[in-house]
């Protein structure tokens, strides 16, 4: 099962920051916050991921709140392009291993003008 | 960097066939593929895991012998779905990890296959 609860579905307008929470609270200390999103039959982009300092890069930028348990996405200035599903996933990393990625149900995301 | 490529992008079949998919990483080593399915309107459900080499280990409820997938190289692995019904019909997406400095990337996924079982 997904360790994560995101709202079904957001609304934002064009050109307005999309603030995107997940609630990880049962998050563990070897695991990381990673953010997809799918656009509508294609297959899910990785967008951002961190493990407790905020994050920031060229699509979005990712804040964690101090004790782990949530954090949220934002798209600085969203455009139509980015009206997708979201999804907000923890996932281990522990030395050169990797976990797999387990989907919940994501948040979908529409940008109207 | 990181380019998966998934081919066929759709494919139409008839029931009692089979059909395969492959999954190619195009410009890293991908130690680790998955696969997942995906019916409209819901999320994706990961399939199995395969570690180039090696079997692939199935996700509970998954039948290994209907979803047969192959991992011989590091670059390639396919799902071949047999004797495909009509509830096979479905999105069906890789996703492909490399090790090493990659590890912290996560997974680059393919763009999917759309599979049509009439």
């Amino acid at each position: 099962d997904a360790k994560t609860t995101q709202p079904p579905s957001m609304d934002c307008a064009e050109g307005r920051a999309a603030n995107l929470p997940c609630n990880h609270s049962t998050i563990s200390g070897n695991e990381y916050v990673y953010w997809y999103r799918q656009i509508h039959s294609q297959g899910p982009q990785y967008i951002i991921h961190g493990l407790k300092n905020n994050e920031t890069n060229e699509m979005a930028s990712l804040i964690i709140t101090e004790d782990r348990k949530s954090s949220t996405l934002i798209l600085p200035h969203a455009t139509l392009r980015d009206t997708a599903v979201y999804y907000c996933i923890v996932r281990v990393i522990w030395g050169g291993s990797q976990g797999n990625l387990i989907f919940g149900k994501g948040t979908k995301l529409s940008v109207k003008p | 960097g990181a380019v998966v490529s998934q081919h066929p992008s759709w494919v139409i079949c008839k029931s009692g066939t089979s059909v395969k998919i492959e999954c190619r990483s195009l410009d890293f080593q991908a130690t680790t593929m998955f696969w997942y399915r995906q019916f409209p309107k819901q999320s994706l459900m990961l399939m199995a895991t395969s570690n180039e080499g090696s079997k692939a280990t199935y996700e509970q409820g998954v039948e290994k012998d209907k979803f047969l997938i192959n991992h011989a190289s590091l670059t390639l692995s396919t799902l071949t779905v047999t004797s495909a019904h009509p509830e096979d019909s479905s999105f069906y997406i890789c996703s492909a990890g490399g090790g090493g400095a990659r590890v912290n990337y996560g997974y680059t996924f393919g763009s999917g296959t759309r599979l049509t079982v009439v």
